[in-house]
């Protein structure tokens, strides 16, 4: 069973609206987790990191929360563009020497 | 700073050919990982090294898959006697060690295989 589940699997949205994407974890212990953006065909580009002590980050119109009691994760994607189209992908690191644990990720697909 | 490259970006085979993938890292990262991607799902993780060292396999680097970092710098990652199953995207990725436990991951754009 993944150690990191998200949901939903996909989503459309409109232009300029709200979305939010979540990060379920069961990885123990707990180092920290990261949101990447990936376009098809593309490399992840990381958009925050976190860890244990940090509830949120921005990077732009990305925010992303973290409750590590609950083991929680959103992403919180603000007035969406074309360009927010792509897979957005959790990942939990158990430790400092980087077993990252990746979900398999949510297509987000922003049409006009 | 280049950023993670790696070689080729695509290649179609045919089953039963060997391919080998090139991944150059961030210069100053000592470590370096391999993954396997599939179409609507994560990234599976492979085998990383540190430095010259491969210090961890993934199950799913079966006895046809081999990697190696000679000099701690570039990484190849070799595929022998390929079958339909092996067709993925296979991702290299770099950071910095333990000296920075929460230092960023960085991604190459990968290497996509076709096997025929």
């Amino acid at each position: 069973k993944n150690q990191v589940e998200q949901s939903p699997q996909s989503l459309i949205i409109l232009e300029g609206k709200n979305c939010t994407l979540q990060c379920n974890y069961t990885v123990s212990p707990f180092s920290n987790l990261r949101w990447y953006k990936q376009d098809t065909g593309r490399g992840p580009v990381s958009l925050t990191i976190m860890t244990f002590s940090e509830n949120t980050k921005s990077n732009g119109r990305y925010t992303a929360t973290l409750d590590a009691d609950t083991k929680q994760s959103s992403l919180h994607i603000t007035a969406s563009q074309l360009s927010d189209s792509a897979s957005y992908i959790c990942v939990v690191s158990p430790d400092s020497w980087g077993k990252f644990q990746f979900g398999a990720g949510t297509q987000v697909v922003v049409t006009p | 700073d280049t950023g993670v490259s790696q070689d080729p970006r695509h290649k179609i085979t045919k089953r039963g050919q060997n391919v080998t993938f090139r991944c150059d890292p961030i210069s100053e990262h000592n470590r370096l990982y391999w993954y396997r991607q599939t179409l609507g799902q994560g990234p599976e993780f492979l085998t990383y090294f540190q430095n010259e060292a491969q210090l961890e396999k993934s199950r799913l680097l079966s006895d046809r898959f081999s990697a190696e970092r000679p000099k701690g710098s570039f990484s190849t990652l070799e595929i022998q006697r390929t079958e339909q199953g092996d067709s993925a995207m296979y991702l290299c990725a770099s950071r910095l060690g333990q000296e920075a436990p929460d230092g960023e991951l960085f991604f190459g754009e990968g290497s996509r295989l076709t096997v025929l």
